[in-house]
């Protein structure tokens, strides 16, 4: 599985947009990227994932760079609940080591 | 409704004793997993049951052993606790194997004294 790098924490205000950066250079023509996130104290939670295209779902939208080096994933409005630590993971289908790494501790401040 | 549950939450024992940890899905899934997460927050997977078999097992002591007696469950139990194994397990599981989409359980606190 590629590495990822993913900022360790960024702060963003109730209401506005939260865009969690994640660079992945190393990423094979497989493996997809996927978004996780661990509220404290509960288990983690898929958000989303992607190969290429930018992805959109309820709870957010993945933008994938062209070259597939890096992504960015979007909480459209971001309320006091989306306070968690963000996980950036790439993978691909055909293999399982799901390793979650250090992630970005996001704070939504009121 | 809880969809992935485990028992008990929080666990405290000494060393050199042998715990459980329980695992029930209610999602009808056929692929249950068990991950570690240590103190510095990286969750590593351990064991993945499919349909009650056995299809990941990752680096991890023989004193750890993973129990499936049904599609909804897996067990697990670790033998002989040392200082280190303490962390949070969460239990996991999803439709098909190596499933990007997972469920995780509230995770159970063990702490070995």
């Amino acid at each position: 599985d590629a590495k990822t790098t993913q900022p360790t924490s960024m702060d963003c205000a109730e209401g506005r947009a939260a865009n969690l950066p994640c660079n992945h250079s190393t990423i094979s023509g497989n493996e997809y990227v996927y978004w996780y996130r661990q509220i404290h104290s509960q288990g983690p939670q898929y958000i989303i994932h992607g190969l290429k295209n930018n992805e959109t779902n309820e709870m957010a939208s993945l933008i994938i760079t062209e070259d597939r080096k890096s992504s960015t994933l979007i909480l459209p409005h971001a309320t006091l609940r989306d306070t968690a630590v963000y996980y950036c993971i790439v993978r691909n289908t055909g293999g399982f080591k799901t390793i979650f790494g250090a992630g970005t501790r996001l704070f939504v401040k009121a | 409704d809880t969809a992935v549950s485990q028992t008990p939450k929080y666990l405290v024992t000494q060393m050199g004793n042998d715990k459980s940890i329980k695992c029930e899905q209610n999602l009808g899934h056929d692929t249950m997993y068990w991950y570690k997460q240590d103190s510095k927050k990286f969750l590593k997977i351990m064991f993945s049951y499919n349909n009650k078999e056995l299809i990941i097992n990752e680096t991890v002591p023989n004193r750890f052993s993973p129990k499936s007696p049904d599609k909804a469950h897996l067990n697990l139990h670790i033998n002989s606790l040392e200082l280190g194994d303490s962390a949070v397990y969460f239990c996991a599981s999803s439709q098909v194997p190596v499933s990007y989409e997972q469920y995780f359980g509230p995770g159970t606190r063990l702490t070995v004294t």
